[in-house]
């Protein structure tokens, strides 16, 4: 079986530049997820997708960052425009969808994002 | 206040000890736990469920005490693969498999 794919694995940007990261799921995973992972820091989620719906952008920072999952399969996420503290992981992870039940995430492994 | 708390580490141990890990979790509301495991400059990887009865998959035993909101990780006999960095995490109450995670313990098992 396929794991969940991400690209680019690195980018390097220049503060105030744009970036997008791309995340294709498992096939058949109901749930995308996006977490930012700073170094040292455990991931910290920033937005979770259930089909092509937001269930949770709480903390997705949206004067910045946004993301989208078209057709509820592969999902982008965008950053316009970077702060250094954007420098981080950024991890995509998907599920299938039990509500009331917690199911392994299975994660991508993730783009390394340096704002410079 | 972070919700998960977990002492960052680094543990240092020969091949063969005995190594736990603690974590604590403030919201009461917390429904679900887990251990995931990162290796260095790698995604997250589930290593297992805790479960109240407490619970054991080979050299791990993982244990939950709802009402200390303590988890605890036993890997007995360590081996070099066994460094990484393990992940504590738990899920919120609500349906939408929200993982919270702790920073990470990191392990450093030497010959």
């Amino acid at each position: 079986e396929a794991g969940v794919a991400q690209s680019p694995r690195y980018k390097i940007i220049e503060k105030r530049q744009s970036v997008a990261f791309w995340c294709n799921p498992i096939s058949g995973h109901a749930t995308l997820y996006w977490y930012q992972q700073i170094l040292g820091q455990g991931p910290k989620l920033l937005i979770q997708f259930q089909n092509n719906g937001v269930v949770d952008d709480s903390q997705l920072p949206k004067d910045r960052f946004s993301a989208e999952r078209l057709k509820g399969v592969d999902s982008t996420l965008k950053i316009q425009p970077a702060k250094l503290e954007d420098s981080a992981v950024y991890l995509c992870a998907s599920s299938p969808l039990r509500r009331g039940s917690s199911y392994e995430q299975y994660f991508g492994p993730g783009t390394r994002l340096t704002v410079t | 206040r972070k919700e998960v708390e977990q002492d960052p580490g680094p543990f240092n141990v020969p091949e063969g000890a005995t190594v736990a890990f603690n974590c604590t979790y403030s919201n009461s509301a917390s429904q679900s736990f887990f251990w995931y495991r990162q290796d260095c400059r790698k995604e997250p990887k589930l290593l297992m469920s805790v479960y109240s009865s407490g619970n054991e998959d080979g050299r791990f035993t993982a244990q939950l005490n709802r009402a200390s909101q303590y988890i605890s990780l036993l890997i007995r006999d360590s081996k070099l693969s066994d460094s990484a960095t393990y992940l504590c995490v738990v899920t919120h109450s609500g349906g939408y498999n929200k993982l919270i995670f702790g920073a990470g313990t990191r392990l450093a098992v030497h010959p």
